[in-house]
């Protein structure tokens, strides 16, 4: 519907997997971000991409590593996770960094047992 | 793309009233601040946003107020209807990020 899309919708995942979320965007937009909502907390931002290139990463731990191989794709890669990783992992997108208005994906509900 | 287990503050109003959501800020030198909702299972969705030089714009059913001197921040939705329901966050734009509050529960009784 918002024109971000992101897969799986749910994960479940053992804290020695590794598992990679994936966020898609037809848009046109050259700037995207992976946001972290969790039960306790505001939406906090992780990355930051500007035409592909990394331009924020908000002190996110290591085992999260995000990967933009073009403008309309955006991986985060997850590895040897804490059960307090567990949270709604969204993706947005935005014609240009620096937008107030952001597209959001329906994010991906991450537990990790 | 629901806020589940976040101990929201709740309003609840009767379809047609007027609903005002309220934010407090912290960031005087945010350059705009912004409105967004996310309903239960979706993720955040723009509404509206004003320049910290203003104080007051006006969308379609939706008023956005901004008093800079108390920090304080306010969305109205005129005619609430079954289909405002959601989370409204709001947030501010400091340094290009966008800075997200807490949220607020509507709920509309029909």
């Amino acid at each position: 519907e918002t024109g971000v899309t992101q897969t799986p919708r749910h994960l479940v995942m053992g804290m020695t997997n590794k598992k990679s979320l994936k966020c898609e965007q037809h848009l046109g937009h050259n700037a995207m971000y992976w946001y972290k909502q969790s039960a306790k907390k505001p939406l906090e931002l992780m990355f930051v991409y500007s035409l592909e290139e990394r331009v924020e990463n908000n002190s996110v731990p290591s085992r999260f590593s995000p990967e933009c191989p073009n403008s309309s794709h955006l991986f985060l890669h997850l590895h040897t996770l804490q059960p307090e990783d567990s949270a709604l992992y969204l993706c947005a997108s935005s014609r240009r960094t620096r937008e107030t208005e952001a597209f959001f994906g329906q994010g991906t509900r991450l537990t990790v047992v | 793309g629901e806020s589940v287990g976040l101990h929201l503050p709740t309003l609840s109003v009767q379809e047609g009233d007027n609903s005002i959501i309220n934010c407090a800020y912290s960031n005087s030198a945010s350059d705009y601040f912004i409105w967004y909702k996310q309903e239960s299972g979706k993720g955040p969705q723009f509404i509206i946003d004003i320049r910290s030089n203003m104080d007051k714009r006006q969308g379609q059913r939706v008023t956005v107020l901004l008093n800079k001197t108390v920090k304080h921040l306010s969305l109205q939705i005129a005619a609430t209807q079954p289909g405002d329901s959601a989370v409204y966050f709001c947030a501010e734009a400091a340094q290009g990020n966008l800075i997200f509050g807490k949220g607020t529960k509507l709920s509309v009784k029909p």
